[in-house]
């Protein structure tokens, strides 16, 4: 089955810093790659995703890029804000009979300090 | 308006009881999932249901067993419940391939 990794486990940066988290995972087929936020106590919030057919994608102050060869995938955040504190996930999903099965990658605890 | 809806938020019982867990999504999704997430913040998936069809059981202990009423409900339902259960629970719903939505989780604590 798939195996997501994710980098590093704990991440702190400055206001207005830049914040990187790098996924890498194992199963080839698979084709769908979201990045959730989840605050304290709150469920899990998409956003960004990525699809294998596309290189990169950005929203705003968030980017995502996938190189598929190398069966990895990273989130970008730029100019941090203390709001954007939270824990970070990676999964992966679609391969063979996943049925939109997604897994997880272990998580980044981003501390943005004002 | 929430889009997936569980109940409840918390909920605290002994070892051996029997409880449910409810989750609804008003987003008209196919698909319903239930994650747990461990003390450690890792998320793994549970159950997958496809228009009230199970179509992933991932190696859960027979006690758990998800009902769906219908493709806008799934419940959880434990039963003889032991410390290693305590986690936090979440439903999610998907349409296709698109994006997971997440309920708020209902945070299971055995005592």
């Amino acid at each position: 089955g798939e195996n997501v990794e994710q980098h590093p486990s704990t991440l702190s940066v400055q206001e207005g810093d830049s914040a990187v988290i790098k996924c890498t995972y194992s199963d080839s087929a698979s084709n769908y790659f979201p990045w959730y936020k989840q605050e304290l106590g709150k469920g899990p919030q998409l956003i960004i995703d990525i699809r294998s057919n596309v290189g990169e994608k950005k929203d705003q102050r968030i980017a995502v890029t996938l190189n598929k060869t190398a069966k990895h995938f990273s989130l970008h955040i730029t100019e941090t804000q203390p709001e954007d504190s939270a824990v970070y996930f990676c999964a992966a999903s679609g391969g063979g009979t996943s049925y939109g099965k997604l897994t997880f990658g272990q998580g980044t605890i981003l501390t943005v300090h004002p | 308006d929430t889009a997936v809806s569980q109940t409840p938020k918390y909920l605290v019982t002994q070892m051996g009881n029997d409880k449910s867990i409810k989750c609804e999504q008003n987003l008209g999704h196919d698909t319903m999932y239930w994650y747990k997430q461990d003390s450690k913040k890792f998320l793994k998936i549970m159950f997958s249901y496809n228009n009230k069809e199970l179509i992933i059981n991932e190696t859960v202990p027979n006690r758990f067993s998800p009902k769906s009423p219908d493709k806008a409900h799934l419940n959880l339902h434990i039963n003889s419940l032991e410390l290693g259960d305590s986690a936090v629970y979440f439903c999610a719903s998907s349409q296709g391939g698109s994006s997971a939505f997440f309920g708020q989780g209902t945070r299971l604590t055995v005592v």
